[in-house]
């Protein structure tokens, strides 16, 4: 069946090292979306993607959308305490479905 | 503007008994969602609704799972009978989208059942 992926599920990084999470579908996406999970908490949406290798920014974060649409990336710069929490992609394939990944779950040592 | 409202947000019951949960979505918003997640995994979808109409079950297992949406507003899942591995957090989300169109999804804080 259609499976989106993400990489790492865990990532451990000082505070002010980079981290980037990978996402990647079994099957072309109409667009994708991140959302952020803090520990204990619910998704939040951060962003929206949906034209090929479209890359966004938001202050530290910058997503991308790969050219096939098939995957698409999160890069956080000089990571903060508050960055913690679980980074999940979800990606809307042709049949109409959102389809979550697993999620990269980030800690962030002070 | 409310979030989206979810109850109860805890929930012990024994297996083989019965158990209901609540949503009520961000006004406006015609799109209902409800998610299962399990622990250390990503939300999974188990329906979704435009308005009072469900237009993807096909992820929900009707031999014990069943759910309505009357009147397009508040939206109830139930379980009956709840088994060990029904064990999860179950998500209401809710988008002012409509259609085939995707847009942010707005989550409840769920409501996390534990089955002993």
């Amino acid at each position: 069946g259609q499976q989106v992926m993400q990489i790492p599920q865990y990532q451990h990084v000082q505070e002010g090292e980079d981290f980037t999470t990978y996402c990647n579908s079994s099957t072309t996406l109409s667009n994708i979306q991140w959302y952020k999970q803090r520990p204990g908490g619910h998704p939040v949406f951060l962003i929206q993607l949906v034209k090929s290798g479209e890359v966004k920014k938001q202050k530290r974060l910058t997503f991308q959308f790969g050219e096939a649409k098939k995957n698409s990336s999160l890069h956080i710069t000089a990571t903060q305490t508050t960055d913690v929490g679980t980074y999940f992609c979800a990606g809307k394939t042709s049949y109409d479905k959102v389809i979550f990944g697993p999620g990269t779950s980030l800690s962030v040592i002070p | 503007e409310a979030g989206v409202v979810q109850s109860p947000r805890y929930k012990i019951i024994e297996k083989k008994q019965p158990v209901a949960f609540w949503c009520n979505p961000i006004s406006g918003h015609n799109t209902l969602y409800w998610y299962l997640q399990n622990l250390g995994q990503g939300p999974e979808l188990l329906i979704r609704y435009e308005n009072e109409e469900a237009v993807d079950d096909s992820q929900l297992p009707k031999d014990r799972f069943s759910a309505e949406r009357l009147k397009g507003v508040d939206s109830t899942l139930k379980i009956q009978p709840a088994e060990l591995g029904d064990s999860a957090v179950y998500l209401c989300a809710s988008s002012p989208v409509r259609g085939a169109r995707t847009g942010e999804l707005f989550f409840g804080e769920g409501s996390r059942l534990t089955v002993l």
